[in-house]
């Protein structure tokens, strides 16, 4: 069975610092790999995945992630942070079933 | 266009009442999602059609009942629900099973 496991529950940088937030899956062949973000009071938005290809992905709000086979782990960054960053972000895998999602990390943005 | 909708944005009920939350995708996606999630929880999958069809009821009680009109429509018929019902309902969809699934803002249930 698939799973996945966010490394920390809250994470809090200040603005300007790199963002690292952590995601690692278990599954015997590679999934699909997705981050959402999720705002106070709203849905999911999708922030990149990872299907086939390139293991460098590129996302939306300057956000990206790698995939790495040889370490199960899909970990999300941003070079600077933003206020805005401020949310929920959830790691999600997919196999051959819907989406199995990580507990999700708070990332607060101290200014 | 990625957009999905859903209909109210918050609803309050009594333990009696009956009531639907509607959901709407015009992107041709075949694949239709249910979650429940309540306050600093994931996302928990409560249904999923595929192709008009039932594919997934993940043990959700019978006081919650979908329903997918067609393939542009996804209701959630809730009837006799208690207050731990109580939680954000989010509907998705996605082009297949597996692909990327697409959010609507959800809705706020508060069960009285």
């Amino acid at each position: 069975a698939q799973s996945v496991t966010q490394l920390g529950s809250h994470v809090s940088v200040s603005e300007g610092a790199l963002v690292l937030l952590r995601c690692n899956y278990s599954s015997s062949v590679p999934p699909y790999l997705f981050w959402y973000v999720q705002y106070p009071n709203q849905g999911l938005q999708l922030l990149l995945k990872y299907t086939t290809g390139a293991t460098l992905v590129k996302g939306i709000n300057g956000f990206e992630a790698e995939f790495k086979k040889s370490e199960t782990s899909f970990h999300l960054t941003k070079p600077s942070a933003h206020m805005s960053d401020a949310a929920e972000y959830f790691c999600a895998v997919s196999l051959n079933t819907p989406l199995v999602f990580g507990k999700g990390t708070r990332l607060s943005v101290i200014a | 266009d990625t957009e999905v909708t859903q209909t109210p944005k918050h609803l309050v009920m009594g333990m009696t009442n009956k009531k639907s939350l509607k959901c709407e995708q015009h992107m041709g996606h075949r694949a239709m999602y249910w979650y429940k999630q309540k306050a600093k929880k994931p996302p928990e999958l409560m249904f999923v059609y595929s192709y008009e069809k039932l594919s997934i009821n993940e043990s959700v009680p019978s006081r919650f009942s979908p329903e997918c009109p067609n393939s542009s429509l996804l209701n959630l018929h809730l009837h006799a629900l208690q207050p731990e019902d109580s939680a954000l309902y989010l509907c998705a969809s996605s082009q297949e099973g597996r692909e990327t699934q697409y959010f609507g803002p959800g809705t706020r249930l508060l069960v009285l």
